[in-house]
């Protein structure tokens, strides 16, 4: 299966910075399908980019997703305060589909 | 709008079985498949399978084949994942995702179920 590796595992950043997240794959991800999602908790995941670099219904263009083959980039620009949150990669072209381990965002 | 209702907190002894619900509306409920998603916590998400609920094929993670049985009703617009001889590693959110039709793109989520197993 493939291995999906999140970096860094925590970033601390104030409102109004930006945020650089990582995904790693252990080998090429098929057709470039893969996705990122937000979690806050308590709450369901929240679809941002497919694709790698479609932004999904409603998500502001602050979030932006770039990359092919097996690394892959999550870009936030300008952090919101609603923007502190668990960010996960999702690779959806290869079965057993598989996910990240997870970057929080977390207020400085 | 899309939105998947699942059942409530559920606590089990180890080998029992337990029978998580995936309530769907807002959008035509045969014409998409639905994923089941579990995460233990402090690990990353596990994929556990999907089914088509139009006509009811499946497709389940190798990890949990023979364990895992979804089936959906279609009259009920509901999907459920029965998960069997439980045991503690099976302490986890369970948490239903609709398939948008991309590849296998999960696009919308239910507020997820937390299942403890424990004696």
């Amino acid at each position: 299966e493939i291995v999906l590796t999140q970096s860094p595992g925590t970033l601390s950043l104030s409102p109004g910075e930006g945020a650089t997240l990582s995904c790693r794959a252990s080998q090429s991800v098929s057709g470039s399908y893969l996705a990122w999602y937000q979690q806050k908790p308590g709450h369901a995941p929240r679809l941002l980019i497919y694709g790698a670099s479609s932004r999904a219904t409603g998500i502001p263009d602050r979030f932006s997703g770039s990359g092919s083959g097996t690394d892959f980039t999550l870009t936030i620009n300008r952090l919101e305060p609603e923007d502190f949150a668990v960010y996960s990669c999702l690779q959806y072209g290869t079965l057993p589909l598989t996910f990240g381990g997870g970057t929080k965002v977390e207020i400085k | 709008q899309v939105q998947l209702v699942q059942s409530g907190t559920e606590v089990k002894k180890p080998g029992a079985s337990v029978i998580v619900s995936c309530k769907a509306s807002g959008y035509s409920f045969s014409r998409h498949a639905l994923h089941w998603v579990r995460q233990a916590p402090g690990q990353r998400p596990e994929w556990m399978g999907w089914i088509i609920p139009g006509n009811g094929n499946t497709k389940y993670s190798q990890k949990f084949q023979g364990r895992v049985t979804i089936v959906s009703d279609t009259s009920a617009t509901t999907a459920y994942m029965d998960l069997s001889s439980l045991r503690s590693e099976d302490t986890a959110v369970y948490y239903c995702a609709r398939d948008n039709g991309l590849q296998w793109l999960m696009d919308y989520w239910g507020q997820g179920t937390l299942v403890t197993v424990s004696s």
